[in-house]
């Protein structure tokens, strides 16, 4: 099966612990992208990566690492500089000027 | 500001009404715009695309509408089904390649 992957699909972290969140995808899409989505709301982008090796902040990016090592992956990191981190995380993949796919979510509980 | 935002928070219909969603952009160099449909605790799920050298796209039981004039999106849904319920967005790509920018979405509830 072709699309995208996200895990865990809960995650739950203690005050000052960093947590990284999976994304994976096998559709050999060129970019890839990390929202925030708050009860409610729409989507927020935190990051952006439209090739290996390079990636860009987006609107709410402090408190959030990622990298881009392989064309497949592209893990979010929640650091503890994120204040306010509870919220469901969405990982994307584009062909550039395509259509974008989302993956099923992960939804990350600060204890 | 959000550059891309849905006129109503929620339309309620009744099952095998036809449903029309409503989106205003403010960005006149936008070239590409999609809707999806998100139900609850799950990913969006991609509908149908537009882009800006077309007026109508039609999928199945969904048409697009694009009014470049006054910056306006619409999705129609024939004969609505209680499976369609669910919050839908529009969203909208300003440069190629650039990320899309999402409104706040509007919920859409189907009755029987």
């Amino acid at each position: 099966d072709g699309g995208i992957t996200q895990s865990p699909k809960y995650l739950f972290r203690k005050e000052g612990q960093n947590v990284t969140l999976s994304c994976e995808q096998n559709l050999n899409h060129d970019a890839m992208y990390w929202y925030r989505q708050d009860p409610g709301q729409g989507l927020r982008l935190i990051y952006y990566s439209q090739i290996v090796n390079d990636f860009q902040k987006g609107d709410i990016a402090e408190g959030y690492s990622v990298s881009r090592e392989k064309k497949e992956s592209f893990p979010l990191t929640v650091t503890s500089a994120q204040k306010n981190p509870t919220a469901f995380y969405l990982c994307a993949s584009r062909i550039l000027r395509g259509e974008q796919f989302f993956g099923p979510g992960t939804r990350l509980t600060v204890l | 500001g959000e550059s891309v935002g849905l006129h109503l928070p929620t339309l309620s219909v009744q099952e095998g009404d036809n449903s029309i969603i409503n989106c205003a952009y403010s960005n006149s160099a936008s070239d590409y715009f999609i809707w999806y449909k998100q139900e609850s605790g799950k990913g969006p799920q991609f509908i149908i695309d537009i882009r800006s050298n077309m007026d109508k796209r039609q999928g199945q039981r969904v048409t697009v509408l694009l009014n470049k004039t006054v910056k306006h999106l619409s999705l129609q849904i024939a004969a609505t089904q209680p499976g369609d319920s669910a919050v839908y967005f529009c969203a909208e790509s300003i440069q190629a390649g650039t990320a899309l920018i999402f409104g706040k979405g509007t919920t859409l509830s189907v009755s029987s």
